[in-house]
């Protein structure tokens, strides 16, 4: 079965560097999604992605963060100067079409010091 | 209101017992519903849509009432291997969009 592979697993990172996250998602789904999950807390919508820009972004979402599908394939979400607050799992998501379950893949957990 | 709203629990429920689980939405016009299992520390992984008519799965059952806004999921004859978060996801499909709004998650042990 298809799956979305992200990597890396786990990143560690100093406060204000920048770093990028990245996905491969299901190669026939047209959706494509970051979400984000503090420790113990719910999953959080970052943004989602179509036909190559962003459909729609949450107040999460600020000018640190920017997404990019840069050839067709792989879907990056970069944290420009990070912060300690940024310390989460990163999951990526893709649906085939609209209304269809997410699929998810395994995140990348960003710690930030 | 909140978009999607779950109890977070825990629910300890003994093995073989009938656990179920409420979710409400604000959003009248979304579209699409669906249960997701968290492990901890892992992805959420579908564990099945809902459907208007209600669906069944095995010893799992869920049921969405829209006048009243929720959905609900039943777990039938619990295992041990239940014990996770369910995760409530809501499509609200506004403006052709497809953003998909996650409950905090209702957390279930079951006790051997």
């Amino acid at each position: 079965e298809p799956e979305v592979t992200q990597t890396p697993s786990h990143q560690v990172t100093q406060m204000g560097q920048e770093v990028i996250l990245r996905c491969v998602p299901i190669s026939n789904h047209l959706y494509f999604y970051w979400y984000r999950q503090i420790l113990g807390q719910k999953v959080e919508f970052l943004v989602s992605f179509y036909n190559n820009e962003i459909s729609e972004k949450s107040e999460i979402f600020d000018d640190q963060f920017s997404v990019e599908r840069p050839d067709g394939s792989n879907f990056t979400l970069k944290i420009r100067s990070t912060k300690l607050e940024d310390s989460a799992m990163y999951f990526c998501a893709s649906v085939r079409e609209g209304n269809s379950p997410l699929h998810f893949g395994n995140g990348t957990r960003l710690t930030v010091t | 209101r909140k978009e999607v709203e779950q109890d977070p629990g825990p629910f300890n429920v003994p093995e073989g017992a009938t656990v179920a689980f409420n979710c409400t939405y604000s959003n009248s016009a979304s579209q699409s519903f669906f249960w997701y299992r968290q492990d901890c520390r892992k992805e959420p992984k579908l564990l099945m849509s809902v459907y208007s008519s209600g669906n069944e799965d095995g010893r799992f059952t869920a049921q969405l009432n829209r006048a009243s806004q929720y959905i609900s999921l039943l777990i039938r004859d619990s295992k041990l291997s239940d014990s996770a978060t369910y995760l409530c996801v809501v499509n609200p499909s506004t403006s052709g969009t497809y953003k998909y709004i996650f409950g905090t998650g209702t957390r279930l042990k079951v006790l051997a």
